[in-house]
């Protein structure tokens, strides 16, 4: 069974720190990861994707794979009170499968 | 350029009854995917549409659960005798066919209370 392990929290940062956020997976077919943010009570909201190994930045974050390890990560530098929501680590197999395997999540608290 | 949209967003129903639901993806997009979230757990992938052709059921769907897609474009989801083991926010997504990541996009989603 395909997994996606996710250390629940909650972590806490303060204002303007760096968040790391981590994510572990079973099937070494998986191929893409997606890191989604969810605000209670509201949908998941995709802010990165990667594919290939090493880092991919978007503004405050960066994104880690490493398929050797199973391991992807999400860093937020600088954090702020308004990135306080639970961060949902997804990926696909490939192989043809579209469906998104999730971990649980890991719920960041931003303190001022 | 519209997001996924659900409807309705809120549903109340009593145990027994059947719900149906709407989903409009982002209209360049022809891949449709249904997911069901319950509190605490991320979501469970239920299935998913290219164009109007379903291509992958997950085992949580049960006979009580269909899922239709009539004109490759907005898709419906259908809970018959619903139980209260039902209750969960149900999401939709969309995503493109080509390119290399399939990133999907979801709807604000449909949170079903079973009373």
């Amino acid at each position: 069974q395909k997994e996606v392990e996710q250390n629940s929290g909650p972590l806490s940062v303060p204002e303007g720190a760096i968040a790391s956020l981590n994510c572990t997976y079973s099937d070494r077919g998986s191929q893409s990861f997606f890191w989604y943010r969810q605000y209670s009570g509201k949908s998941p909201e995709l802010i990165m994707f990667i594919y290939s190994n090493g880092d991919k930045e978007d503004g405050r974050f960066t994104a880690q794979l490493n398929k050797a390890s199973q391991y992807v990560s999400l860093l937020i530098r600088d954090s702020q009170p308004s990135d306080s929501a639970t961060y949902l680590c997804a990926g696909y197999s490939g192989a043809g499968s579209y469906q998104l395997t999730f971990g649980k999540g890991t719920k960041l608290s931003v303190i001022p | 350029d519209t997001g996924v949209s659900q409807d309705p967003r809120h549903k109340i129903t009593k145990r027994g009854q059947n719900v149906t639901f709407r989903c409009d993806p982002i209209s360049e997009h022809n891949r449709l995917y249904w997911y069901r979230q319950t509190l605490g757990q991320g979501p469970e992938f239920l299935t998913y549409f290219q164009n109007e052709a379903q291509l992958e059921k997950s085992r949580l769907l049960s006979d009580r659960f269909s899922a239709e897609r009539p004109k490759g474009s907005f898709s419906t989801l259908e809970i018959q005798r619903t139980e209260q083991g039902d209750s969960a926010m149900y999401l939709c997504a969309s995503s493109f066919t080509s390119g290399r990541s399939y990133e999907q996009y979801f709807g604000p989603g449909t949170r079903l209370t079973v009373t």
